[in-house]
């Protein structure tokens, strides 16, 4: 059984440009967290979004940032306009149900230059 | 108040001893409470999954929870040089969102 698969890696853009990240969750797994992590600092909640719906996007920047899990494919973070500021590990966790464990992917690492 | 409180150390302790981690957090509602393990530039990796209070053993790994007075815990035995790592503790309720703790650095010297 695959684990939360993320990608890209690692990813690089200049300000202004887009940045999109995909978090394909453990199967059958229908719920997904994204956390935003700064060098020396803890996860940040950024999204909870379960099958077609998001459940809480409380940490989320209201511009510019945006996510997505739709029916079929991947769970998608949308970042546009990045900023320097943006420069981030972003990290998908899956999770079987709205109680259960949080099973990490191994991350995005965006560099905006 | 940040919902969860978590020393930052670093801790260094040497191979063989007993290590215990401890985070403190605010939200009387909170029912599940995990430890996680991460690796420099690696994903956070579930360590214990743990609901209400009590204790929960998973080999060398011992985790307890005291909700009354919102304190949980994470035991290391008989440590080895692997566990070096950070260790987040993340405490939540069903449906929302799990809060993580800052972490706390772990050097287990051989």
């Amino acid at each position: 059984n695959a684990g939360v698969m993320q990608n890209p890696r690692h990813l690089v853009r200049r300000r202004g440009q887009e940045a999109r990240l995909r978090c394909s969750p453990m199967k059958g797994h229908s719920h997904v967290y994204w956390y935003r992590q700064l060098p020396e600092e803890g996860l940040k909640f950024m999204v909870y979004l379960q099958k077609e719906n998001i459940i809480d996007e409380s940490g989320m920047p209201k511009e510019r940032f945006s996510a997505e899990f739709p029916k079929e494919g991947p769970s998608i973070l949308r970042i546009q306009q990045v900023v320097r500021g943006d420069s981030a590990a972003y990290f998908c966790a899956s999770s079987p149900s709205y109680t259960g464990e949080l099973f990490f992917g191994e991350g995005s690492r965006l560099t905006v230059l | 108040q940040k919902e969860v409180e978590q020393d930052p150390g670093p801790l260094s302790v040497p191979e063989g001893a007993i290590v215990s981690l401890n985070c403190t957090y605010s939200n009387s509602a909170f029912q599940y409470f995990m430890w996680y393990r991460q690796y420099s530039r690696k994903g956070p990796e579930l360590l214990m999954y743990t609901y209400s209070s009590g204790n929960k053993e998973d080999g060398r790994f011992t985790a307890q929870v005291d909700k009354s007075s919102k304190y949980i815990s994470l035991f290391i035995r008989d440590s080895q040089p692997s566990d070096s790592a950070t260790y987040l503790c993340a405490p939540g309720s069903a449906g929302n969102q799990f809060y993580f703790g800052t972490g706390t650095s772990l050097t287990v010297i051989p």
